[in-house]
């Protein structure tokens, strides 16, 4: 089955810092979807990634998607108080189900 | 459009009682699917459903059944609750597997 590894599970920033998490497969997917989660909320939609070498920007986000389509990263520059939560991968691999990666929570100090 | 609702918003259970958690959307979309999240584990696959009269397993589907009788509706039973399904539960729909998943408030459930 689908193995999928999210690091880090936590990480801690001071306000203005950079944020990176990643996404690991060790099968080569479909494509790969990321979600934020808020505390205390629900999983809301962020990007879809589908080709090899992708990369999608939304504002301070920016989603790459790697050349053997088996890993994925978020990063976001210059961290504000609004972007604290989960941030979850959800990569698919063809088997009509979609399986979330463990999540990274994010955390800032203003 | 009320999108996906999940009634009730929290529930308690005792060890052995049966439930079923309620999950609707008005969005016509084909796929369904339930998820569970505990502390540290994410959010982890029960069931899903790519069409009405069509289930399947996900990741964690002991103790739980689903059945899909219309297209709107998508209820999770737990037919002998255990402390170990005390958790988040979320519902969540899209038009498909691969296409952005919407998702229900959640079900906040406690089993003592």
């Amino acid at each position: 089955g689908q193995q999928v590894m999210q690091i880090p599970q936590y990480q801690h920033v001071q306000e203005g810092e950079d944020f990176t998490t990643y996404c690991n497969s060790s099968t080569t997917l479909s494509n790969i979807q990321w979600y934020k989660q808020r505390p205390g909320g629900h999983p809301v939609f962020l990007i879809q990634l589908v080709k090899s070498g992708e990369v999608k920007k939304q504002k301070r986000l920016t989603f790459q998607f790697g050349e053997a389509k088996k890993n994925s990263s978020l990063h976001i520059t210059a961290t504000q108080t609004t972007d604290v939560g989960t941030y979850f991968c959800a990569p698919s691999e063809g088997a009509q189900k979609l399986v979330f990666g463990q999540g990274t929570r994010l955390t800032i100090n203003p | 459009n009320a999108g996906v609702t999940q009634t009730p918003k929290f529930q308690v259970l005792k060890t052995g009682q049966s439930m079923t958690l309620q999950c609707a959307q008005d969005m016509n979309h084909e796929y369904m699917s339930w998820y569970r999240q505990d502390p540290g584990m994410g959010l982890r696959l029960i069931h899903y459903s790519v069409g009405a009269g069509i289930t399947d397993q996900g990741e964690v589907p002991n103790g739980y059944n689903v059945s899909r009788s219309t297209t709107e509706d998508f209820p999770l039973r737990l037919l002998s609750a255990a402390p170990s399904q005390t958790s988040v539960y979320f519902c969540a729909s899209s038009p498909g597997w691969i296409y952005e998943q919407y998702f229900g408030p959640g079900t906040r459930l406690t089993v003592t």
